[in-house]
Order: C-alpha cells, then sequence, then structure tokens
C-alpha cells in the first residue's frame, strides 16, 4: 500500500503545453504539499492545502496552479510549460499542519519540458 | 528568515567508519528540526527529528543527531557506516509557531567505499 503516490512518475513535453500531476495520500492526513527539486537537488516548498484550504502559496509564478478537490487529493496544474519548470516535484501530506509533524514524501513526477 | 546550512556537498567514508553530516540552522528562535533521506529514484524519507525534550535524538537505521542550541547546530552522526546508506542526506527547520513550511538545506551526498 502506497502512502503517497503520484502520477505520472515520468512527464516529457513542448514548451507551452499545459500539464497536470497528481496526488492522493491514504493516510488520513489532513494537509497535503507540492514542492519543486531543481537539477541541484535543492528542495523548495511550493504549495500547501489543510482540509483542501491554502495555507501556503510561496512565491510561484502564476501558471502553476493547486487543486485538492478532497483531503486525500491535490493535483498540480502547471500552464504555458517554460524549460525552467523542468525538475521533480514531490507531493507530501501530514497529519495536520503544525510545524513538528512529519511529512511523508510521494516517490516524484520528473517533469522534462523541451 | 530562516535557513540551513549543510557543510559539505558530498561526504565520503569507509564502510565501518563514523559518519558525521553536519547542519547548522539559522533562526532567532530554535525550530523543529529534521534529517530527511533520499535514495537515487526516490522521494523522501525522514531519519529523525527534534521538537522538544532531550536533544539527542535516535532514529531510524542506527543514526542519530543532537541539537546544540548555543552552536545552532543539529549534526548527524552513525557510527558505523553500511554500504546500503550511501544516499543523499538533507537538513531541514520548519518554525515553531508557524506552519509546516520545510526549508531544506542544499542536502549532502554520502557515499560509502569498501
Amino acid at each position: 500500500d502506497t502512502a503517497v503516490s503520484q502520477t505520472p512518475k515520468y512527464l516529457v513535453t513542448q514548451m507551452g503545453n499545459d500539464k497536470s500531476i497528481k496526488c492522493e495520500q491514504n493516510l488520513g492526513h489532513d494537509t497535503m504539499y507540492w514542492y519543486k527539486q531543481d537539477s541541484k537537488k535543492f528542495l523548495k516548498i511550493m504549495f500547501s492545502y489543510n482540509n483542501k484550504e491554502l495555507i501556503i502559496n510561496e512565491t510561484v509564478p502564476n501558471r502553476f496552479s493547486p487543486k485538492s478537490p478532497d483531503k486525500a487529493h491535490l493535483n498540480l496544474h502547471i500552464n504555458s510549460l517554460e524549460l525552467g519548470d523542468s525538475a521533480v516535484y514531490f507531493c507530501a501530506s501530514s497529519q495536520d499542519s503544525r510545524g513538528s509533524d512529519t511529512q511523508y514524501f510521494g516517490p516524484g513526477t520528473r517533469l522534462t519540458v523541451l | 528568515a530562516q535557513s540551513v546550512t549543510q557543510l559539505g556537498s558530498h561526504v565520503s567514508v569507509s564502510e565501518g567508519a563514523l559518519v558525521l553530516l553536519r547542519c547548522n540552522y539559522s533562526s532567532s528562535v530554535p525550530p523543529y528540526l529534521f534529517w530527511y533521506v533520499q535514495y537515487p529514484n526516490q522521494g523522501l524519507q525522514l531519519l529523525l527529528k527534534y521538537t522538544t525534550g532531550a536533544t539527542l535524538v535516535k532514529g531510524i537505521n542506527g543514526f542519530e543527531a543532537e541539537f546544540k542550541k548555543s552552536e545552532t547546530s543539529f549534526h548527524l552522526t552513525k557510527p558505523s557506516a553500511h554500504m546500503s546508506d550511501a544516499a543523499e542526506y538533507f537538513c531541514a527547520v520548519s518554525e515553531r509557531g508557524g506552519y509546516n513550511k520545510l526549508i531544506f538545506g542544499a542536502g549532502t551526498r554520502l557515499a560509502v567505499h569498501p
């Protein structure tokens, strides 16, 4: 049983296209996150949702739009893809939004923009 | 603003040798502290965390870390390295009293040679 799953695992697309990445967690957690890991392995938070409400929205281009249809799902839609969007995107979840709570990460989605 | 510094982007040890990965944080108030491990092409897995109480924290796979407030450090150690410990290690912090927003260090690649 995968706790945090992401689809697809790999995504290769052309500049200018629109794509979505899906995330699901079966841990019963209230809070979910999106992180971006660049080519130098640097990890940075993008968004966080708690009970379907956006609580963290870092400085991310408007082309990125998260959507949480329910507590168990957090999707990431990216419009007008650019070369610089190439990265590994990780979804994570935690029991709640407290700073001490452990975050559980998915396996990642490797996005390559050509 | 909080920040995390991991000294040494690459650390190489012999199997059976001591592992020491360094992490220093910058924050006006001591944050919550985490160590995550990332194996190749996988997501991140929590090794251990410090939230409150005893400053020496034991984690999985024989790792431990000690929170030293006076040194603003949270170094990760393991007495005897195993080949399976080869991975990328990330130190991270989140703010006390704030949302669960992990700020990561740049990571340390640990290589273990026979």
